[in-house]
């Protein structure tokens, strides 16, 4: 199994600034990646898929990066709707979760 | 609108048996794979188990292997999971989800879940 593993596992980010999330693989997936948003209460949401694609609807504030075992997920200028838990996810293999980044109001 | 409403979750014993079902609509269903993902309360996601567009091919997670079954009706646009010999681990949320392309399972479309409980 892929273990995947997203850092940190809490952000605290003010309105308007740029967040940062990472994640890695325990073993190359290429850019079989996924990100979700998930709030409370609510199903996951896809954002990115193929590691750098924003799924339909998703604004480009959202952007993802990376390849092989390492990658990122970028919210610039993170609005108040942005503050949620995100995953990732790899497809390469069977598919398995990171743990979650929640990215909590500074 | 693409939608997909899960039901027939609820509380039931260890050892018991429970069957979920999503109806979709706003996509033709038969062009899609389907999926299966849980989350159990204030945890991550797990990947349970996935379909192809034609009910041909099926997977399942190691964890469920031999207890669940998944299946399909596309002529009344439904995905089903069979849950055999449920365990208390199998408490979560579980969600239907539908594929974005046969070659990936990224899951572009979520169910609101349907909530399993196993407790004596």
């Amino acid at each position: 199994e892929v273990v995947m593993t997203q850092s940190p596992a809490t952000l605290s980010v003010s309105p308007g600034e740029r967040a940062t999330l990472s994640c890695r693989a325990s073993q190359s997936v290429t850019t079989n990646l996924a990100w979700y948003q998930q709030k409370p209460g609510q199903a996951p949401r896809l954002l990115i898929y193929g590691a750098s694609t924003r799924a339909t609807g998703i604004p480009a504030r959202f952007s993802g990066i990376g390849s092989g075992t390492e990658f990122t997920l970028t919210i610039g200028g993170l609005q108040s709707e942005d503050f949620a838990v995100y995953y990732c996810q790899q497809y390469n293999d069977w598919p398995t979760f990171g743990g979650g980044t929640e990215v909590e109001i500074k | 609108q693409v939608q997909l409403v899960e039901s027939g979750g609820g509380l039931v014993k260890p050892g018991g048996s429970l069957r979920l079902s999503c109806a979709a609509s706003g996509f033709t269903f038969s062009d899609y794979y389907m999926s299966w993902i849980r989350q159990a309360p204030g945890k991550g996601l797990q990947w349970v188990s996935d379909i192809s567009s034609s009910g041909k091919y099926t997977n399942l997670a190691d964890s469920v292997k031999g207890r669940f079954t998944i299946s399909r009706d596309n002529a009344k646009n439904s995905l089903y999971l069979q849950m055999n010999s449920l365990r208390a681990e199998d408490t979560a949320v579980y969600y239907c989800a539908r594929e974005y392309s046969s070659s990936s399972e990224a899951a572009d479309h979520w169910g609101q879940g349907t909530l399993v409980t196993v407790s004596s």
